[in-house]
């Protein structure tokens, strides 16, 4: 079936570093999404992207969706502490038929 | 790794019936589960906290009496879509959360999608 992973599971930075964490799909994606959760809190949707190759800008956060529509990435520049929390991919698989997460990739940033 | 099943994966219904639809945490016990529902090409959109033992709190806009929700057992929450009509044909998620070590994760089901006729 198709799955879709995300790397790296944890990752620690020092505030003003910059963060990226991969999606990768074994399948072709009719669309990715990206969440993020906050401790004790639920998947916040962050954006979506549809076309092969795009890229999307919110303030300091980057997003990718490869151009074979199977990877995808998230791009943070000079982390705050605000960044805290675990960003999950989903997406489509491209029957529509299955949406997917990603396990997450748990940030911590450190002041 | 801890493992959601959701049941049945996908429900073809006419209007005006009952569907009920299970998540189970496979592998781990679960005080909390969420119900999430998703519309075409949107993002997920929460419903209901699911709590063991206790009534679900339901997202603002959600009717309670429309959307059953009961967690009978730390490993096993149902939503029930009551005299479900096609506006609730959508995709509905569960998850279920895992406090390990003072962290709390959620872990997804792969959803069950509702068309009702």
């Amino acid at each position: 079936g198709q799955q879709v992973m995300q790397i790296p599971q944890y990752q620690h930075v020092q505030e003003g570093e910059d963060f990226t964490t991969y999606c990768n799909s074994s399948t072709t994606l009719s669309n990715i999404q990206w969440y993020k959760q906050r401790p004790g809190g639920h998947p916040v949707f962050l954006i979506q992207l549809v076309k092969s190759g795009e890229v999307k800008k919110q303030k300091r956060l980057t997003f990718q969706f490869g151009e074979a529509k199977k990877n995808s990435s998230l791009h943070i520049t000079a982390t705050q502490t605000t960044d805290v929390g675990t960003y999950f991919c989903a997406g489509f698989d491209n029957y529509g038929q299955n949406f997917v997460f990603g396990p997450g990739t748990r940030l911590s940033v450190l002041p | 790794g801890a493992v959601v099943s959701q049941h049945p994966s996908w429900v073809i219904c006419k209007s005006g019936t009952s569907v009920k639809i299970e998540c189970r945490s496979l592998d781990f016990q679960a005080t909390t589960m969420f119900w999430y529902r998703q519309f075409p090409k949107q993002s997920l959109m929460l419903m209901a906290t699911s709590n063991e033992g206790s009534k679900a709190t339901y997202e603002q806009g959600v009717e309670k009496d429309k959307f059953l929700i009961n967690h009978a057992s730390l490993t096993l929450s149902t939503l029930t879509v009551t005299s479900a009509h096609p506006e609730d044909s959508s995709f509905y998620i569960c998850s279920a959360e895992l406090t390990r070590a003072r962290t709390d994760t959620q872990y997804f089901g792969p959803g069950t999608r509702l068309t009702v006729l």
